[in-house]
C-alpha cells in the first residue's frame, strides 16, 4: 500500500500569514492527491483534488502543487476561519491512504 | 444539491452489530461509487473502502476486513456500513462520501455517524 507522510503535525500561524503543508508519497502517485480541510465536529471538505486543481467553491488563497510524490498545499493570507485540520489523501489506485494530518492554529 | 445524510448516533456493547445508512438525493446513486472513512477520537481519518453502487461490488482496506461490510438498497439510493462483533477501539465517527468525479477524491461528505462501543 502506498503511505502518506504528511508536515508539520502542528502549526500556528497569524492571520494574513502564509503557510504551506506538505505531503510525501511513498511511491509514484503522478498527481492523484487530494487534500481536505476538517473543522471540528464537522465533515471533511475537499479542498483540492488532482493535486492542483481548487474544488468548486474553495477560496483563491488556496493552492495545490506537486507531482509524483512530493506535494504541498499552500494558503495565502489566513484568514480565521482556516483554522482546523488539513488531510492529504491519494487517489491512485486502492487503498486511499490518507497522511496523518495537519492541526492549523490561528494565533 | 447533492447531499448525503447518515443516521444517527449509536451507543453499543461490545460483540453487538451497528448498521449506519448514508442516504444520497440530488444526484443519480448509480453513477458514482460510496467511499467511508473512519475517524478515531483524537486520530485522524482512515480509508474504510469503498462499494461500486453500480455492480455492488465492494473493496475494503486490509484494517477493515472481516468484520466491516457495505451494501447498497439502490431503490432507496441509500448505502450502509456495518459493523459485526463490535470492539471498545470501534468507537468513532464514521463518514460516508461520494466517489466524485475527480477520480476518487471525496467531493460530498455525509455529516458523519457516531459510535459509541461501551460496556
Amino acid at each position: 500500500d502506498i503511505q502518506m507522510t504528511q508536515s508539520p503535525a502542528s502549526l500556528s500561524a497569524s492571520v494574513g500569514e502564509t503557510v504551506t503543508i506538505t505531503c510525501r508519497a511513498s511511491e509514484n502517485i503522478y498527481s492523484y492527491l487530494a487534500w481536505y480541510q476538517q473543522k471540528q465536529g464537522k465533515s471533511p471538505q475537499l479542498l483540492v483534488y488532482n493535486a492542483k486543481t481548487l474544488a468548486e467553491g474553495v477560496p483563491s488563497r488556496f493552492s495545490g502543487s506537486g507531482s509524483g510524490t512530493q506535494f504541498s498545499l499552500k494558503i495565502n493570507s489566513l484568514q480565521p476561519e482556516d483554522f482546523g485540520s488539513y488531510y492529504c489523501q491519494h487517489h491512485y489506485g486502492t487503498p486511499f491512504t490518507f497522511g496523518s494530518g495537519t492541526k492549523l492554529e490561528i494565533k | 444539491q447533492i447531499q448525503l445524510v447518515q443516521s444517527g448516533p449509536e451507543l453499543k456493547k461490545p460483540g453487538e452489530t451497528v448498521r449506519i445508512s448514508c442516504k444520497a438525493s440530488g444526484y443519480t446513486f448509480t453513477t458514482a461509487g460510496m467511499q467511508w472513512v473512519q475517524k478515531m477520537p483524537g486520530k485522524g481519518l482512515k480509508w474504510i473502502g469503498w462499494i461500486n453502487t453500480h455492480s455492488g461490488v465492494p473493496k475494503y482496506a486490509e484494517d477493515f476486513k472481516g468484520r466491516f461490510a457495505f451494501s447498497l438498497e439502490t431503490s432507496a439510493s441509500t448505502a450502509y456500513l456495518q459493523i459485526s462483533n463490535l470492539k471498545n477501539e470501534d468507537t468513532a465517527t464514521y463518514f460516508c462520501a461520494r466517489y466524485g468525479d475527480y477520480g476518487g477524491a471525496m467531493d460530498y461528505w455525509g455529516q458523519g455517524t457516531s459510535v459509541t462501543v461501551s460496556s
